[in-house]
Formats: structure tokens, sequence, C-alpha cells
């Protein structure tokens, strides 16, 4: 699996949009760009994916551009439970098995 | 989360002693691993399943075993701990890799070796 490059930190403030980058500038055409996050103890938990097109569902938007190179997490109204370590993963089609980075910490401020 | 559980969640050990951590799920689903995670490391796979009595190796497997004779069980047993092995371990399943809604992760069982 390629490598991604994530901040080892951000802040956002309560109420907006928390916007997590993602460089992924060795991504190959078949590996998608996926995200999970982790609150404090607790496991994991997916967040959504994508391969070329932007994605949204009800947690999150995934904004990927044209060259694939880099991405962009959207949480639109981040809240104090948004508070978690957020990771970018690539994973090839028919890969069998998830590589975890070390992510980037968002900590939403009141 | 519903439908995968670890057990036990807490358990501290002597140097030595095997130990065996149990991943159960009730959704059916093919693949299960078996993840470590630890301070300045992430989470590192240790080894996985894709179906029932087929296993592979992750990339820090050195000391640990894996079995899985049913679907719904996949069991991780250091034969012998040492302190190394001192860490928050969490299962995950999925049905396939490609499934849109990625892997549903345990609650993870904390692992102390004294």
């Amino acid at each position: 699996d390629a490598k991604t490059t994530q901040p080892p930190s951000m802040d956002c403030a309560e109420g907006r949009a928390a916007n997590l980058p993602c460089n992924h500038s060795t991504i190959s055409g078949n590996e998608y760009v996926y995200w999970y996050r982790q609150i404090h103890s607790q496991g994991p938990q997916y967040i959504i994916h994508g391969l070329k097109n932007n994605e949204t569902n009800e947690m999150a938007s995934l904004i990927i551009t044209e060259d694939r190179k880099s991405s962009t997490l959207i949480l639109p109204h981040a809240t104090l439970r948004d508070t978690a370590v957020y990771y970018c993963i690539l994973r090839g089609q028919g890969a069998q098995k998830l590589v975890f980075g070390q992510g980037t910490r968002l900590t939403i401020n009141p | 989360d519903a439908g995968i559980t670890q057990s036990p969640r807490h358990k501290v050990t002597e140097t030595g002693t095997p130990v065996t951590l149990r991943c159960h799920q009730t959704e059916n689903h093919r693949y299960m691993y078996w993840y470590r995670q630890d301070p300045g490391h992430g989470l590192r796979l240790i080894h996985y399943s894709y179906g029932v009595k087929d296993t592979d190796k992750g990339e820090v497997s050195d000391g640990y075993s894996v079995s899985r004779s049913k679907t719904e069980d996949f069991l991780l047993t250091l034969e012998s701990a040492t302190s190394s092995q001192t860490s928050v371990y969490f299962c995950a399943i999925t049905t396939t890799p490609d499934w849109a809604y990625g892997y549903t992760f345990g609650s993870g069982t904390r692992l102390t070796v004294v």
C-alpha cells in the first residue's frame, strides 16, 4: 500500500467545518482512499472512501483532487464528539488488509 | 460494536505464560483481523483470516499465532507472553475487503504483561 502523509494534529472550533488534508502523491490507479477515525480508547470507525469522484455521506464529505495526489475529509459542522484521531489510508482494489499510518489528532474546541 | 465482541476486555498476565484473546462475530463476515496499538506506532496488523482455517501474517506476527476453526471466532494466542506484547489489541471484521461499509472494529482488549 502506498504511503499517506497527514498533519499530526489540528484544531477546529465547534460548529465550524473541519478540513483534514491527506497527501498521497504515489497513489496507484486502482487504490481507494479510505478515512477512519478513532475516538479515545475505542476501536476505529469507518467514515468514508472514494476512488476518483467526490463522495458524501451522513458523516462527512471526501474531496479528491483531479490528479488524485491528495484528498480532504470535511466534517461540515464539527462537534465536540468529533474529537478523535483521523486516519487516511490507501487500499488497492482486492487488497485484503488495511495498513494504518499515524493519523491526524483533531481537537474540536468549544 | 454490535456484531463483534472481544474477550477479555482487560487482562494482566505474567511473562512466560500463554494467553489467548478471542474475537467473536455474529455477522457471518468472511474476513477477520487482529491489530495491536501502541503509543507512537498506531495500529499494526498482526494476523488476518480470509476464511475458516485460512490465515496469513501481517506486519508484526512474530510471537503470535492465530486459529479460525469456525466463521464466528478468531483466536489470537501469545504462546509465551513478553512485556513487549503489552498493548491494546483490536479485532476487525469485513465481509469483503471491497465492502462499501469498510471494516467494523471491536472495542479492544487491553493486555498487560508483567
